[in-house]
């Protein structure tokens, strides 16, 4: 157990939706990443956040956004849901540059 | 920007037998290196890392990986494969001076089958 929660486990949508996912990072940890996993782009990192504000950007599609909360919860915002959104969405959180933990992830089906 | 290659998107070894999953990098400065494992339908699981120091790390599970500069390379090696080796094996590196923004890039993963 990584100490890195997320939820939910698995969420299954319609084409066109909207979706929240959430990160809850280990205790005392500042910073918290999105990644994406899929077939074929494989692992990607989507955003970082750093006590509340956005640190870094990656491959995120303007129609995703992501915030962090002052309880250092995270939500990952994913809207006009296409097929190839279907994919595993990790969380992962850190205190320094050095290690990052990973939640079970947030397996997402667009049907 | 950073980049990693990983040799193998499929390995076999039998049970008992050396485990060698290789991974090469490109990065401008000496990056942070690891190697994460991810068994069926759960997360990723750190099995070691680099930063600094030793070459030589020694992670989990019996498993070790040297950071060699020359080669651009963080080969990760088991003695001795066992049943419950079997997974996806990630290597990954971030760059310790972009202060601000460690993001992982991974390498397109190894799946590690075990014949028993």
């Amino acid at each position: 157990d990584s100490g890195v929660t997320q939820t939910p486990k698995h969420l299954i949508t319609a084409t066109g939706q909207r979706v929240t996912l959430r990160c809850s990072p280990r205790s005392g940890d500042l910073s918290v990443y999105w990644y994406q996993q899929s077939l074929d782009q494989g692992l990607q990192f989507l955003i970082q956040y750093y006590n509340g504000e956005e640190r870094a950007k990656g491959n995120i599609l303007e129609r995703f956004s992501a915030q962090q909360f002052p309880d250092l919860h995270s939500e990952l915002n994913l809207s006009s849901l296409e097929l190839g959104d279907s994919a595993l969405y990790f969380c992962a959180s850190s205190e320094g540059p050095d290690t990052q933990y990973f939640g079970p992830g947030t397996r997402l089906t667009v049907l | 920007a950073q980049s990693v290659t990983q040799l193998g998107s499929h390995v076999s070894v039998s049970e008992g037998a050396l485990v060698l999953l290789r991974c090469n990098y490109s990065s401008s400065v000496p990056p942070y290196l690891f190697w994460y494992v991810q068994y069926p339908n759960q997360g990723l699981q750190l099995l070691l890392k680099y930063t600094t120091g030793a070459t030589l790390v020694k992670g989990i599970n019996g498993f070790e990986a040297e950071f060699k500069k020359s080669e651009t390379s963080f080969h990760l090696t088991k003695p001795s494969a066992h049943m419950s080796d079997a997974a996806e094996y990630f290597c990954a590196v971030s760059d310790p001076v972009d202060f601000g923004n460690e993001k992982l890039t991974f390498g397109t993963g190894t799946r590690l089958t075990i014949i028993p």
